[in-house]
């Protein structure tokens, strides 16, 4: 069975930092595209960040040069290193995986951002 | 970036009912697009990809068409657990982009 569980969500005060952590089982990890999905209250579905099998990340203009996504896929995780929070990035923050190529198969229950001073 | 415009953006209707739901893209997406199904706080599921490719484990009565920037998402027989809300989603090129999502409720 494919799992991805997310963790790392909490509070988080303005121009604080949080990690954010997806590890995925049931499926073959290395090669599947990983990604970052967010939900703001009241909104709807945003594309935050990808990162391929090899580890080339791609961002969202509206998170590139605050936000960093990694992965180990010794291990089978991704994380998102959120530096520099403002009040917009509180949101439900869903992990999701796809094969190349393809969009996103997988996706996990999302944890809990909320940026608040 | 592509934009991707979802309409209606909210609908009711019966249970038994035939609901269709469209996405136009600002570019020509070829069939690079997907469709989801999302009933917070539950993950959102994947039912379409490709544009008309039913993704393993959706049912059968969700098929979706269309090619180039104008997309259908159509479930024949609308049934109580379909409620929720509907977004297309693009993965022809970054940034990928959702639609502004097509809320479903029950008459």
């Amino acid at each position: 069975e494919v799992q991805l569980v997310e963790s790392g969500g909490g509070f988080v005060q303005p121009g604080g930092s949080l990690r954010l952590s997806c590890v995925g089982s049931g499926f073959a990890f290395g090669s599947h595209d990983m990604t970052w999905v967010r939900q703001a209250p009241g909104r709807g579905l945003e594309w935050v960040s990808t990162i391929s099998g090899s580890s080339i990340p791609h961002y969202a203009d509206s998170v590139k040069g605050r936000f960093t996504i990694s992965r180990d896929n010794s291990k089978n995780i991704m994380s998102l290193q959120m530096n520099s929070p403002g009040a917009d990035d509180s949101a439900v923050y869903y992990c999701a995986a796809g094969c190349f190529g393809c969009p996103f198969d997988f996706w996990g229950q999302g944890t809990v951002v909320t940026v608040s001073s | 970036d592509i934009q991707l415009t979802q309409s209606p953006s909210s609908l009711s209707a019966s249970v038994g009912d035939r609901v269709t739901i469209t996405c136009r893209a600002s570019q020509n997406l070829g069939s690079w697009l997907a469709w989801y199904q999302h009933v917070p706080p539950k993950a959102p599921k994947s039912l379409i990809y490709s544009a008309s490719g039913l993704q393993s484990g959706a049912p059968s009565r969700f098929s979706g068409s269309g090619s180039g920037t104008d997309f259908t998402l159509t479930i024949s027989s609308l049934q109580p657990e379909d409620f929720g809300t509907y977004y297309c989603q693009q993965y022809q090129s970054y940034p990928f982009t959702f639609g502004g999502g097509t809320r479903v409720e029950f008459k």
